[in-house]
């Protein structure tokens, strides 16, 4: 158990309305991810963070905007959800351990946007 | 680029076969990493196992065998004596020196009793 939790665990909004789910961690890892998960794409990544106010765009990035204020929590923010981001979404971790690079993932979100 | 390719979408056995997942991975970079990982009907992510780029050893696990080939780029994973609860989709994943994990489309084992 990587001490992940992810709030809201399901969520139904409108196409327009802003929405931001949270990410928690208990073990103060400095390394964090958001990813969808969409069928025959995978796991893709967003956003990702390497510390506290420190966050960089991933492979699908645009419509989403990121924040980490304090070391245990990521928020992912659609700012305008759209139907095409009805989707699963995933907050990661990787732990500090030297040469570990696996990351472990939250119970996930599933958001429906319509 | 990177790229990870899992061919199969969907591989259906019956219970007690053994099965094998390919991947295959792109990558430029002579240090990586490869990753298996498990997603049971219940949707949580599980992690199965780590390789480094310097390790080609196989390695097993109880019914769980990974072999690593870098003549071919190819990491597979084989489930010995398949049961239903081996049933799930399994992504292969590469990191790269971009600090990125990228996953192949995955690839759903139904197991049938």
């Amino acid at each position: 158990d990587a001490g992940i939790t992810q709030s809201p665990r399901h969520k139904v909004t409108e196409t327009g309305t802003p929405v931001t789910l949270r990410c928690h961690q208990t073990e103060n890892h400095r390394y964090m991810y958001w990813y969808r998960q969409d069928p025959g794409h995978g796991l893709r990544l967003i956003h990702y963070s390497y510390g506290v106010k420190d966050t960089d765009k991933g492979e699908v990035s645009d419509g989403y905007s990121v924040s980490r204020s304090k070391t245990e929590d990521f928020l992912l923010t659609l700012e305008s959800a759209t139907s095409s981001q009805t989707s699963v979404y995933f907050c990661a971790i990787r732990p500090k351990t030297t040469g570990s690079y696996e990351q472990y993932f939250g119970p996930g979100t599933r958001l429906t946007v319509t | 680029a990177q790229k990870v390719t899992q061919a199969q979408t969907e591989i259906s056995v019956v219970e007690k076969e053994d099965v094998t997942l390919d991947c295959v991975y792109e990558t430029r970079d002579t240090t990586y990493y490869l990753f298996w990982y498990k997603q049971p009907p219940s949707g949580e992510l599980v992690f199965l196992i780590r390789r480094n780029s310097f390790d080609e050893q196989n390695e097993i696990s109880g019914r769980y065998s990974w072999n690593f080939q870098k003549s071919t780029s190819s990491f597979n994973f084989t489930i010995t004596a398949s049961q239903v609860v081996d049933s799930a989709v399994y992504f292969c994943a590469l990191y790269n020196q971009g600090g990125k994990l990228i996953f192949g489309q995955g690839t759903e084992l139904s197991v049938k009793p």
